[in-house]
């Protein structure tokens, strides 16, 4: 079993529409856990951390579910700019080091 | 305040040919990590460092040398490519405050093709 695992899509869906991915961890010791947007033949950059009460940013909510190991990403009103690569990373080496340990990624394609 | 940055952009090497991809970042972070990131795929570990003088293997460290002189400077080191080299390569840096550690901030990347 892949120690972090996402559903790849493509998700394809229209503008406005509420599109949720979810991600899996297979180490229930991990501690820290983040979403990543990465653009096409750019960069990822972190769209946001996940905290263990959830939280929020504007149309993005994160979650947690430590008991069933997995974080979720939810986009509310997609606009075509949401149009991206979605990695979920995990942190789980104790705190040491900051390694992250990354998801394959879920492309989302918002229609106009 | 450049952040980090990656050169080349873009290399084509021939197999068994060496090349160092280099990489600085201009944030005075202490940590900094070498990624590879292959088609459909997520982001493999090749080494990191948690300060100058100091670095260690991550998930796939074959075929690759780092150093780490400076607290800006994280270049890698392919020795003798190999196709199987062949992939996007992110270095990316961090800082830490107290027990908690700040985001990862990535490089553009380089575009590495062994044939």
């Amino acid at each position: 079993r892949k120690e972090v695992e996402q559903d790849p899509g493509p998700f394809n869906v229209p503008e406005g529409a509420t599109v949720a991915f979810n991600c899996t961890y297979s180490n229930s010791a991990s501690q820290s856990f983040f979403w990543y947007r990465q653009d096409c033949r750019k960069e990822p950059k972190l769209l946001m951390s996940v905290y263990s009460s959830g939280n929020e940013d504007g149309r993005f909510t994160a979650q947690l579910n430590r008991a069933s190991q997995y974080i979720s990403l939810l986009i509310r009103d997609s606009k075509l700019s949401d149009s991206a690569t979605y990695l979920c990373a995990v942190r789980g080496d104790g705190g040491a080091t900051n390694k992250l340990i990354f998801g394959t990624g879920t492309l989302l394609a918002v229609q106009p | 305040n450049a952040g980090v940055t990656q050169t080349p952009k873009f290399r084509i090497l021939k197999i068994g040919q060496s090349m160092t991809l280099q990489c600085t970042q201009d944030m005075n972070h202490n940590y900094m990590y070498w990624y590879r990131q292959d088609p459909g795929m997520g982001l493999k570990l090749i080494y990191y460092s948690v300060g100058a003088g100091i670095t260690d293997k991550g998930e796939v460290p074959n075929g690759y040398n780092v150093s780490r002189s400076t607290t800006e400077d994280f270049p890698l080191r392919l020795e003798l490519a190999a196709p199987s080299q062949t992939s996007v390569y992110f270095c990316a840096s961090s800082s830490r405050q107290g027990r908690d550690y700040n985001e990862q901030f990535f490089g553009p990347g380089t575009r590495l093709t062994v044939l």
